[in-house]
């Protein structure tokens, strides 16, 4: 069963606009949340992060916002940038679960047009 | 800045080889990861190491094995590679349960 759930394959973006890259889990126990960049042929690489007990975090272009009861968290990228088209994942963990692996979404395809 | 090198970028095996992917970080971190990454199903934890020597399976181990020998060093084994492991192989390595940094990654065809 996957916890961690990014139904939008991809999004299609124009540049200078916000970009709305959606999330939701479904394991409660889940007290930390990450989005990864990665470009093709590269590994991810770290974008912004927010614990369960905030609402929102922001650095720079990016903010994340986290609705706890909902279940659900987006990152906002705000102006959109062609160098911002990537694959980006939302990924989970909770600090009772030891020193294993995040859990990864499936990722979004996040295409800026010019 | 934290380097997680990962010992080939493209790998191309024969079907029943014996393959191996080398994986070395200079931050000293306790924590180091091995998944696998495909088209529409994410990354996906095969093996993670909290400490030398010490191992636990991820949520896809099978057909594979690791190695921990010295802290930097992370190896993943395919004991006899087949064609549904071709992938993209990604190695992490973090200091805590939270953030993790990742290798360049090891594109592997096996034919």
């Amino acid at each position: 069963d996957q916890q961690v759930k990014q139904n939008s394959p991809s999004l299609s973006v124009q540049e200078g606009r916000i970009s709305i890259l959606n999330c939701d889990y479904t394991n409660s126990m889940f007290d930390y949340f990450l989005w990864y960049k990665k470009y093709p042929a590269e590994g991810p690489t770290f974008l912004i992060s927010i614990s369960s007990i905030k609402d929102k975090n922001e650095d720079g272009r990016f903010t994340v916002f986290l609705n706890k009861s909902a279940k659900h968290l987006s990152l906002h990228i705000v102006p959109s940038q062609p160098g911002d088209s990537a694959v980006y994942f939302c990924a989970a963990r909770y600090s009772g679960g030891g020193a294993d692996g995040l859990t990864f979404g499936k990722g979004t395809h996040l295409i800026i047009q010019p | 800045d934290v380097k997680v090198t990962q010992s080939s970028r493209y790998l191309v095996k024969r079907t029943g080889e014996k393959v191996f992917l080398e994986c070395v970080q200079d931050m000293d971190h306790e924590n180091m990861f091995w998944y696998r990454q495909d088209p529409g199903l994410g990354l996906r934890l095969i093996y993670f190491s909290y400490d030398v020597k010490m191992k636990e399976k991820g949520d896809i181990p099978e057909g594979y094995s690791v190695s921990r020998e010295k802290k930097e060093r992370f190896s993943l084994i395919l004991e006899s590679a087949s064609t549904n492991q071709t992938s993209m192989y990604l190695c992490a390595s973090s200091p805590d349960y939270y953030e993790q940094y990742f290798g360049p990654g090891t594109r592997l065809t096996v034919t």
